[in-house]
């Protein structure tokens, strides 16, 4: 089935340690994206790429990095400069004209 | 992108159709209205999206009004497994700098009650 994966479901973190949320999409997407999301709030932007190897930052980017080194693999790793890492982590792609479709998330956790 | 108005809470009786509202007074004549649903502890789920014509798919028809300004996504026979928050938003067509943000705002939370 087509789709869009994201692992781990559940990830905890150390302080001061870097962690890397991984998505992969079979769905032939050309754009790729990173949401958070905290409790009771909507989405906000942290990074998108429209194509291989070119990312943007999107509105919330400082403490996160990510790569496209792949069309299917747009990992993001939130860094130990990511003061408040402690959210729900959403990963979408889309074609350019097309609606964006999501995985089912990463709930990130400070020990 | 436009702002968009969605009451906060809605019910509706299992098998008959849920129809939620959506104001966009400000939308622009090149923004589309799409819909999203987010069941909790999921990612959003993509149901519609239109520009100006009445759109049907497997999942939900969306009415959009002539001037615009307002949309209304219908569930023809809600289920328990539509009970979910759902959001409209507006946006331009394509992924171009900005126009890659979604803007999800607080949407409706719908109750399908046996």
């Amino acid at each position: 089935d087509g789709g869009i994966t994201q692992s781990p479901k559940y990830l905890f973190r150390k302080e001061g340690q870097n962690v890397t949320l991984s998505c992969e999409q079979n769905l032939n997407h050309d754009a790729m994206y990173w949401y958070r999301q905290d409790p009771g709030q909507g989405l906000r932007l942290i990074y998108y790429s429209q194509i291989v190897n070119d990312f943007q930052k999107g509105d919330i980017a400082e403490g996160y990095s990510v790569s496209r080194e792949k069309k299917e693999s747009f990992p993001l790793t939130v860094t130990s400069a990511q003061k408040n890492p402690t959210a729900f982590y959403l990963c979408a792609s889309s074609f350019p004209t097309g609606p964006q479709h999501f995985g089912d998330g990463t709930r990130l956790s400070i020990l | 992108d436009a702002k968009t108005t969605q009451p906060p809470s809605m019910d509706c009786a299992e098998g008959r159709a849920a129809n939620l509202p959506c104001n966009h007074s400000t939308i622009s004549g090149n923004e589309y209205v799409y819909w999203y649903r987010q069941i909790h502890s999921q990612g959003p789920q993509y149901i519609i999206h239109g520009l100006k014509n009445n759109e049907t798919n497997e999942m939900a028809s969306l009415i959009i009004t002539e001037d615009r300004k307002s949309s209304t996504l219908i569930l023809p026979h809600a289920t328990l497994r539509d009970t979910a928050v759902y959001y409209c938003i507006v946006r331009v067509l394509g992924y171009g700098g900005s126009q890659g943000n979604l803007i999800f705002g607080k949407g409706t939370k719908l109750s399908v009650k046996p």
